[in-house]
């Protein structure tokens, strides 16, 4: 199974920063890389798909990028909705992994 | 608009069986994979495994091969994921959730909460 790695684990920030998570990938899976936001009782969110295509109705404050195995999720000027939890999850191969998780919170 | 409708939360004792049900509309329920995932209190998301509601087929994650059943009704466009032998740690909230050929999982179900206590 392919290993995804995100960090860090925890992140601590104020509204208005600029935020990246990391997620790296245990052997190359080209661009098959999503990002989900998930807010506490909520099902997860798609966020980014195909390492760096926003999905529809996504604010642009949000990009992706990367390729291979290390790929970048930015939150470009954090906003009190985007305290959530955040994941990255890959479409190479079975089974879909997820990464661990990356909780955002307010400073 | 595309919906995913999960069945409501459940308590089992350990060593029973749970089906959730996962019912699809707003789309045609036969042209996407149907994933399940769970995610247990405070934890992050594992991979259950998938059903084709085309053609039945299903793949499942090593880990519940021998515990896990997917399988769909088309007339009524519900995906089903049964899990047996039950035990606390199932504990978790199940997920259904379609995977578009954008490799991407755009719509998920609500979840539905299972508990497995004595």
């Amino acid at each position: 199974d392919i290993q995804l790695t995100q960090s860090p684990s925890f992140l601590s920030a104020s509204v208005g920063d600029r935020v990246t998570i990391t997620c790296r990938a245990s052997q190359g899976i080209s661009n098959c890389l999503a990002w989900y936001q998930q807010n506490p009782g909520k099902a997860p969110k798609l966020l980014i798909y195909a390492a760096s295509t926003l999905q529809n109705g996504v604010p642009s404050r949000f990009s992706g990028s990367g390729s291979g195995t290390e790929f970048t999720l930015t939150i470009s000027s954090l906003q009190p909705e985007d305290f959530a939890a955040y994941y990255c999850q890959q479409l190479f191969n079975y089974p879909r992994t997820f990464g661990q998780g990356t909780k955002v919170e307010i400073k | 608009q595309v919906q995913l409708v999960q069945s409501g939360a459940e308590v089992k004792k350990p060593g029973a069986s749970v089906k959730v049900s996962c019912k699809a509309s707003g789309y045609t329920f036969t042209v996407y994979h149907m994933y399940w995932v769970r995610q247990a209190p405070g934890q992050g998301l594992e991979f259950l495994g998938w059903i084709n509601p085309n053609s039945g087929g299903t793949d499942y994650a090593q880990k519940f091969q021998d515990r896990v059943t997917m399988t769909r009704d088309t007339s009524i466009s519900t995906a089903y994921m049964e899990l047996s032998r039950l035990r606390s740690d199932d504990t978790a909230v199940y997920y259904c959730a379609r995977e578009v050929g954008i490799n991407a999982f755009d719509f998920w179900g609500q979840g539905t909460m299972i508990t497995v206590s004595s």
